[in-house]
């Protein structure tokens, strides 16, 4: 059973780089049948998700973030990794990775699980 | 403004069954399977149900979806308080190429 934790500094300076990482126990991290994935939930909201990457390195970002947002999968060190740059207070949140499943046919079915307990942001001078 | 569309809070007595609707259109709900997550205050969301009808392992049968057209549905039939949390639900959208949630749905258990 796969276990995701996510790790980084809680306090980002506005205009910085946020950067996380998510570590993997009792499996791999990313694998043909499976894709990482984060998420973010400011407080007391929805939760939005900011993007993913496949085993073969191709990535999908939330076009609302696409520019600002790098994600990247370290396999050697089971860690996925997340870079959000040019934060502002709207970046505030808890972060949370997930391992995603994809099915293809003729609708097309994605879901996360596991997820990772998740990580708070605060982006803040 | 969240692009698949729920209510924002339901609620029941214990034993009661509620249903919790979520609406979208053609480039999501329309062309994809919508998938559910259970979030208990203060926790990570946790999948509920994944290919609009299927429960992972675990997940008690109380738990059911179904989906038609542009609109998924979560049903949880003979409610107990443990089920109080907020859902949401989530599919891809082709036409903006991403993942979307729903608002979410506040389940209070009387």
């Amino acid at each position: 059973q796969v276990q995701l934790q996510e790790s980084g500094p809680g306090l980002v300076k506005p205009s910085q780089t946020l950067s996380l990482t998510c570590t993997a126990s009792g499996g791999s991290i990313s694998s043909v049948d499976h894709y990482c994935t984060w998420i973010r939930q400011p407080a007391g909201k929805g939760l939005e998700w900011i993007g993913r990457i496949y085993f073969s390195g191709r990535t999908n970002y939330n076009p609302s973030l696409r520019g600002r947002v790098t994600i990247s999968v370290d396999t050697s060190k089971n860690q996925l990794s997340l870079r959000l740059n040019s934060v502002t207070a709207a970046d505030t949140a808890v972060y949370y990775c997930a391992r995603g499943s994809t099915v293809y046919g003729v609708e097309t079915s994605d879901w996360f699980d596991p997820w990772g307990q998740g990580t708070l942001v605060t982006v803040s001078s | 403004q969240s692009v698949l569309t729920q209510p924002p809070s339901a609620s029941g007595t214990p034993g009661q069954r509620v249903t919790i609707s979520c609406s979208g259109s053609n480039s999501n709900i329309g062309s994809n399977t919508v998938s559910w997550y259970q979030q208990v205050p203060g926790t990570a969301p946790k999948l509920l149900m994944y290919s609009n009808s299927q429960r992972p392992s675990g997940v008690p049968d109380r738990f059911s979806g179904s989906k038609s057209g542009t609109s998924a549905s979560l049903a949880i039939s003979g409610l107990q308080s443990k089920d109080e949390a907020d859902y949401y639900c989530a599919t891809w959208d082709d036409s903006l190429n991403g993942l979307v949630f729903g608002g979410g749905t506040k389940l209070t258990v009387l």
